[in-house]
C-alpha cells in the first residue's frame, strides 16, 4: 500500500514568487492535515480537510496561504506571494478515522521550502 | 492553552545504554498522547499512543512510555538503544478545540554513539 506522498521534496524560491505543494494521502483516507515546522521548532497545525471540506483552518498563518482538496483526493497548498518567514518543512498527514482524538496519523516525508 | 514541551533539544547516548526522552503537556481534559519518530528522509511514524487504561504503554521498536497524570508527563523509554534509533522524536497530544487536531512538541534529536 502506498503511503502519503508529497511533492516536491524540496523547493527553493525567491521572495514574492508562488509555490504549490502537493499531497497525495493514502487511498481511502478522508482526513487530510497540513502541518509546518519552522527552523527546528514545533510542528504546527495548519488545517484539516474531511474529504473536500475544510474542517478546521485555524492554523493557517494568513491569506497568502490557500489549501484545496478538490474531489476529496489529493490536496494542494499554495503560497502566494512567498515571504522569507514561510521557509520550513511542510508536512501532510492523513488518517482513516473520523477525526477522533486517538486517531493515528500517517505522515508524508515533507516538503522543505526555502524562500530566499 | 494546549502545549507540549520537550525540554531536551538533543540527547546523545551510547549504543546499548538506556534512553529516556522527556515530555510534558498542558491540556485541561483527558489527554490523548502520542510519540512519533522521524528518521532522516522519512515522514513521522507513530511509535505508541495512550488514551486510556494502563499508564505504561508499549510501542514498536522496543519503546515504551509512561503516562503520569500528576506530573503531566509522558516520557519515552527504551532499555537498550541501537544505532538505528538515531532520529528525531516528537511527543504530541490530541486536543479537541471544536475540531480535532494534534499538537506537537519541538522534538528531541537522538544521537547514538558507538
Amino acid at each position: 500500500e502506498a503511503g502519503v506522498t508529497q511533492f516536491p521534496s524540496h523547493s527553493v524560491i525567491e521572495k514574492g514568487q508562488t509555490v504549490t505543494l502537493r499531497c497525495d494521502p493514502i487511498s481511502g483516507h478522508d482526513n487530510l492535515y497540513w502541518y509546518r515546522r519552522v527552523m527546528g521548532k514545533e510542528i504546527k497545525f495548519l488545517l484539516h480537510f474531511v474529504k473536500e471540506s475544510k474542517q478546521d483552518e485555524s492554523g493557517m498563518p494568513n491569506n497568502r496561504f490557500l489549501a484545496e482538496r478538490t474531489g476529496g483526493t489529493y490536496s494542494t497548498l499554495k503560497v502566494q506571494p512567498a515571504e522569507l518567514e514561510d521557509s520550513g518543512v511542510y508536512f501532510c498527514a492523513s488518517s482513516q478515522d473520523r477525526g477522533q482524538l486517538n486517531e493515528k496519523l500517517f505522515f508524508g516525508s515533507g516538503t522543505q521550502l526555502s524562500v530566499l | 492553552a494546549q502545549s507540549v514541551t520537550q525540554p531536551d533539544i538533543h540527547i546523545t547516548v551510547s549504543e546499548g545504554a538506556s534512553l529516556e526522552l522527556r515530555c510534558n503537556y498542558s491540556y485541561g481534559a483527558t489527554p490523548y498522547l502520542f510519540w512519533y519518530v522521524q528518521s532522516p528522509g522519512q515522514g513521522l511514524q507513530l511509535l505508541l499512543k495512550y488514551f486510556s487504561g494502563d499508564t505504561l504503554v508499549q510501542g514498536i521498536k522496543g519503546f515504551e512510555a509512561e503516562f503520569k497524570r500528576s506530573q503531566s508527563s509522558f516520557n519515552l523509554r527504551k532499555p537498550s538503544v541501537h544505532w538505528s534509533d538515531a532520529a528525531e522524536y516528537f511527543c504530541a497530544v490530541g486536543v479537541d478545540t471544536g475540531g480535532f487536531k494534534t499538537i506537537f512538541g519541538a522534538g528531541t534529536r537522538l544521537f547514538v554513539k558507538a
